[in-house]
């Protein structure tokens, strides 16, 4: 498996600009995780799904920011209208709820989001 | 809910030495805690995990101790080497042992 996928890895945009981030899962993960990086807060959950389902947008930081999982192979975050405190890295992980590394989050490569 | 809290923020320690970093969690109902490397402009990886019924778990030169009684949990990395600087995240799982919540990081920074 390649892991799970992130596009773009580099996204520059002004304010007030719609960006959307994507993300692909490992193959039969049940898990879908998005978290933003910066200096100032850490690693902070954003949202996450269950079997495309979200299950908990309370990390989401205001309804400029939303997300939608139409299937299981494939995740959008997007942010409509973008603004520079938006500027962060943007984190995809997955994980499943079965087996021996259940609960084990694997992360994708990050989109590094600059809004001018 | 949840909560993490990790301390040190940073720690610098010369090649050899040990290196300990320690998180406390908030939820009783937490089982799963693992731990995170995060080298500068790469993706966390896990490097170590222990679930509750477990008191200690080692891997050659890291190891991780678990206190449910006192909700603290530790990394040691011993025989530290350059290569291990990096930034490293503890997590515990949320209640419904569905989601993690990270501490805010220990940058490790070891000089040779």
């Amino acid at each position: 498996d390649a892991g799970v996928i992130q596009s773009p890895r580099h996204e520059v945009t002004e304010m007030g600009q719609e960006v959307t981030l994507r993300c692909k899962p490992i193959s039969g993960h049940d898990y879908l995780f998005w978290y933003r990086q910066t200096m100032m807060r850490g690693l902070e959950l954003l949202i996450y799904f269950n079997n495309n389902v979200p299950i908990d947008d309370s990390g989401m930081p205001e309804d400029r920011f939303s997300a939608k999982m139409p299937n299981a192979s494939f995740s959008t975050l997007k942010i409509q209208p973008s603004e520079p405190r938006d500027s962060a890295v943007y984190f995809c992980a997955s994980s499943t709820q079965y087996g021996n590394s259940y609960n084990e989050q694997f992360f994708g490569p990050g989109t590094r989001l600059t809004v001018l | 809910g949840e909560n993490v809290e990790q301390h040190p923020s940073t720690l610098s320690v010369q090649e050899g030495d040990s290196a300990v970093i320690k998180c406390t969690y908030s939820d009783s109902a937490s089982n799963y805690f693992p731990w995170y490397k995060q080298e500068l402009g790469k993706r966390p990886q896990l490097i170590i995990d222990i679930r509750s019924n477990v008191g200690e778990k080692k891997d050659q030169r890291i190891a991780v101790t678990l206190n449910k009684t006192a909700k603290h949990f530790s990394l040691h990395i011993t025989e530290t080497q350059p290569e291990d600087s990096a930034v490293y995240f503890c997590a515990a799982s949320n209640q419904a042992g569905t989601a993690l919540i990270f501490g805010k990081g220990t940058t490790l920074s070891v000089s040779s």
